[in-house]
């Protein structure tokens, strides 16, 4: 049973340019988050995808878009990027959008923006 | 606004003894409360949770307690050991149809041999 999986694990950029990250849900599982940690700090909440919509939205700017694709796959874009963009970008599954549902963390992408 | 507030920020303790970790939440519409453990350059995982029509949870030698009150709850780790060092988490959500954890701001935990 595969948890959740993201790619890539690292990834280096310089300020204004676009990035991409992905996450592949816990098997059985339909609902993605994804959070920014920035260093020494807990996460914080940028988006939910279900059912292929955007959820709910936490305090991130435009820059930050998603999609969710029919697999419940989730891919998170970064555009015009800020030194401050700089974080470990976790993405979280579960089983529905509902608030009693444990949510599983993948590794993260450790982006660095230069 | 949505907050967690958790103390302290670091703690160190002998292997065998306890370690007590306290969070505060503003929003009073929370009622699940779960805590994370970070191990370094790993992923968060899930440890132990409790929700708001419980006020202690127990899971071998970590327990979870819950005021709603006053909007505070704490993790306790009995019988502390090495491997328990890490970076622990606690985080709030509200009750209405979402996923958003608000999070604490970290407790490094470090014990002693």
């Amino acid at each position: 049973d595969a948890g959740v999986t993201q790619s890539p694990t690292h990834l280096i950029k310089t300020r204004g340019q676009q990035v991409t990250l992905r996450c592949s849900p816990k098997s059985g599982h339909d609902t993605v988050s994804w959070y920014q940690q920035a260093l020494g700090q807990g996460p914080q909440f940028i988006f939910q995808y279900y059912e292929e919509e955007e959820r709910q939205r936490g305090n991130f700017p435009d820059r930050f878009s998603g999609h969710q694709f029919p697999n419940y796959s989730s891919e998170l874009n970064v555009n015009a990027l800020l030194l401050g963009d700089s974080a470990l970008y976790l993405c979280a599954s579960s089983l529905g959008a509902g608030a009693d549902n444990e949510q599983f963390f993948g590794p993260g992408t450790r982006l660095t923006v230069l | 606004g949505e907050n967690v507030e958790q103390h302290p920020s670091t703690l160190s303790v002998q292997e065998g003894d306890s370690a007590v970790i306290k969070c505060t939440y503003s929003d009073s519409a929370s009622n699940y409360f779960p805590w994370y453990k970070q191990e370094l350059g790993k992923r968060p995982q899930l440890i132990i949770d409790i929700r708001s029509n419980v006020g202690e949870k127990k899971d071998q030698r970590i327990a979870v307690t819950l005021n709603k009150t006053a909007k505070h709850f704490s993790l306790h780790i009995t019988e502390t050991q090495p491997e328990d060092s890490a970076v622990y988490f606690c985080a709030a959500r509200r009750s209405s149809n979402t996923g958003k954890l608000i999070f604490g701001q970290g407790t490094t935990l470090q014990v002693k041999p």
